[in-house]
């Protein structure tokens, strides 16, 4: 499968500090990257959908101005949680896929914040 | 009603068991199906695929009953290293390859 990095692992702040979540794809350009939130005892839920080139979308319910999606390049898309608090404390996960049609989805390992 | 819907368990077994899963979703437009595994604190892996005339995997088989909206995961002969949670994954026609996930259903294998 592919090799998909997120940097930082975890991350600790204090609330109201923005903080960036790298993806990047390894070994494959990805025009489309996927962005998840997990809470505890929760499952994944999607949080938007990034295209190389072009805005970002977004679920129901996800703020675009509270987390800004960057897909700069076909390798690399950033997360940023803008004025984090206590609640957007999450385990944030990306995956990577070739293209839109393909299936399979590779996940990255995932970044734990917590926000103080 | 959630879309995709399973039981959270856990399951606890012992070694050599034989376990299943089940799992349902609420629509009809789904297309695609697959089984996750997620150890704690880890990121989501691929399992399997599930395939509407069933498919195995080795000590890992797949059903699928579109009529009924249910999808099944069994796994014989238990190992340890199978503790972990199980993800029910769907994507439907539409979706853009977005893939919606269950809770999961957690699986304690023991000695």
């Amino acid at each position: 499968g592919a090799v998909v990095s997120q940097h930082p692992s975890w991350v600790i702040c204090k609330s109201g500090t923005s903080v960036k979540i790298e993806c990047r794809s390894l070994d494959f350009q990805a025009t489309t990257m996927f962005w998840y939130r997990q809470f505890p005892k929760q499952s994944l839920m999607l949080m938007a959908t990034s295209n190389e080139g072009s805005k970002a979308t977004y679920e129901q319910g996800v703020e675009k101005d509270k987390f800004l999606i960057n897909h700069a390049s076909l390798t690399l898309s950033t997360l940023t949680v803008t004025s984090a608090h206590p609640e957007d404390s999450s385990f944030y996960i990306c995956s990577v896929t070739p293209n839109v049609n393909y299936n399979e989805q590779f996940f990255g390992p995932g970044t734990r914040l917590t926000v103080l | 009603r959630k879309e995709v819907e399973q039981d959270p368990g856990p399951f606890n077994v012992p070694e050599g068991a034989t376990v299943a899963f089940n799992c349902t979703y609420s629509n009809s437009a789904s297309q695609s199906f697959f089984w996750y595994r997620q150890d704690c604190r880890k990121e989501p892996k691929l399992l399997m695929s599930v395939y509407s005339s069933g498919n195995e995997d080795g000590r890992f088989t797949a059903q699928l009953n579109r009529a009924s909206q249910y999808i099944s995961l069994l796994i014989r002969d238990s190992k340890l290293s199978d503790s972990a949670t199980y993800l029910c994954v769907v994507t439907h026609t539409g979706g853009g390859n977005k893939l919606t996930f269950g809770t999961g259903t957690q699986l304690k294998v023991e000695l």
